[in-house]
Order: C-alpha cells, then structure tokens, then sequence
C-alpha cells in the first residue's frame, strides 16, 4: 500500500544533543511537510517543500532545520534539542494544493 | 484571518447519539474544507472534506454541512460509536495559502458505551 513511513516511532534524546527524523513516502507526491504537534493541540507546520523548494514558517526557531535528498524522503533536524521540543512530529504528504496525507508520526522525548 | 475556530473543546456522546463539531473562518479565499480523525499515538487521517460548491457531503456515518454566507461548516456523526473516540480537527485551505492547511483547535469525542 502507498503510504508515509516515519521512522523511528519513538526518539528519546539528551538536551542538547541533535537529533534526526525521517520520513519516506511511496505516493510520489511533489509537496512535503513537517509539523510539531503538542499535547492537546492542532499539528503546527514547521516548514514544507514544493519538490526541493523549501518553505519555512516564520514561526519555526532556527533549532529546525530539513532536507529533502530526493522525492521520497524528507529528513528534521533538531540542531539542540531543548525540553520545549518534546512533542510528536508528523510528516505529510500532498500533491499541489491536493490533500495531505499524514505519517504515524515519531514522539520526541527530550531527558 | 487566518484563523479557522473549533467548537466544542471536548464532547461526550452516548452510544447512538449525534455527534456535532462545529467550525468558523473568517478568510473567504478558503475553498477545501477537509475533517481529521485522529486517534491518540497516530497521525491525523482524512476523513471527509468539502468545497464551497455544495451545501452538504455525506460518507456513511459522517455529514459535513456547509453554511457559505455564515463561513461555517459542521461534522456530523450519526449513530456514533466507542470507536469514534478520537480528537476531530477540521481544516481549511485556500490558493492564497498554497498547500498549507489552517487547523481548527480540535475536539476530543468520547463516546460511552
């Protein structure tokens, strides 16, 4: 089945210490995006790609940063991680203005 | 503007009961209404979405019911069922935005057997 693989599941890290999420998509869609979602609330975009444009929310710290090496795959980030950036991370996938489609997302644990 | 707004914050539902979410926009140029399911651990997955062409869409169990001249639109979910407890996002997008999805706030759905 087609679909959007995150890996892995679950990142436990240290503070401070960087640390790098994947995402995979079969679909072959053109648009890739990363949001951080907290407990509670809405997934809150961090920055998307249109192929290998990137888009940066204006919001996003500088702590994010991703690469898109080819179509399927979409790496975050997280230069030094701090306790705030505990959440669950969620990639998704689209065709131009198209629906997303979301991963099973990777929680972040940050001791 | 850019802000869609959820309600309710939580909502409990008995087994068989009508489950409805409500959501408000302000920004006209929004043309895709899609609603999230979301169950706790997993990432939010489409459930049904809307244009503004029409007033009403229904899959199954699901309803949306879209009002244009008030910029609100509703989910509706009949006969609900313990396996709909999950948080409900709804959605819009827009050409001005691209891609880029608004979210609502959420609603978490709790349905008692």
């Amino acid at each position: 089945d087609a679909m959007v693989i995150q890996n892995p599941r679950y990142q436990v890290t240290q503070f401070g210490k960087p640390v790098t999420l994947s995402c995979s998509q079969t679909l072959n869609h053109n648009v890739m995006y990363w949001y951080q979602q907290k407990s509670s609330q809405a997934p809150k975009l961090l920055f998307h790609y249109y192929d290998k444009d990137f888009n940066n929310e204006a919001d996003t710290p500088d702590n994010f940063q991703s690469r898109r090496p080819n179509t399927s795959f979409c790496f975050l980030d997280i230069r030094s991680p701090g306790l705030g950036d505990a959440a669950m991370y969620l990639c998704a996938t689209s065709r131009m203005q198209e629906t997303q489609y979301f991963g099973p997302g990777t929680r972040l644990l940050v001791l | 503007q850019q802000q869609v707004k959820q309600s309710p914050q939580s909502l409990i539902v008995q087994k068989g009961g009508i489950s409805i979410i409500n959501c408000a926009y302000e920004n006209t140029a929004f043309d895709y209404f899609p609603w999230y399911q979301q169950f706790p651990g997993k990432g939010p997955a489409l459930l049904i979405a809307i244009r503004p062409d029409v007033s009403e869409k229904k899959e199954g169990r699901f309803t949306i019911s879209f009002n244009k001249s008030a910029k609100q639109f509703s989910l509706h979910i009949m006969d609900s069922q313990p396996g709909d407890s999950a948080t409900y996002f709804c959605a819009a997008r827009g050409e001005t935005s691209g891609s880029r999805l608004t979210f609502g706030e959420g609603t978490q759905l709790t349905v008692n057997p």
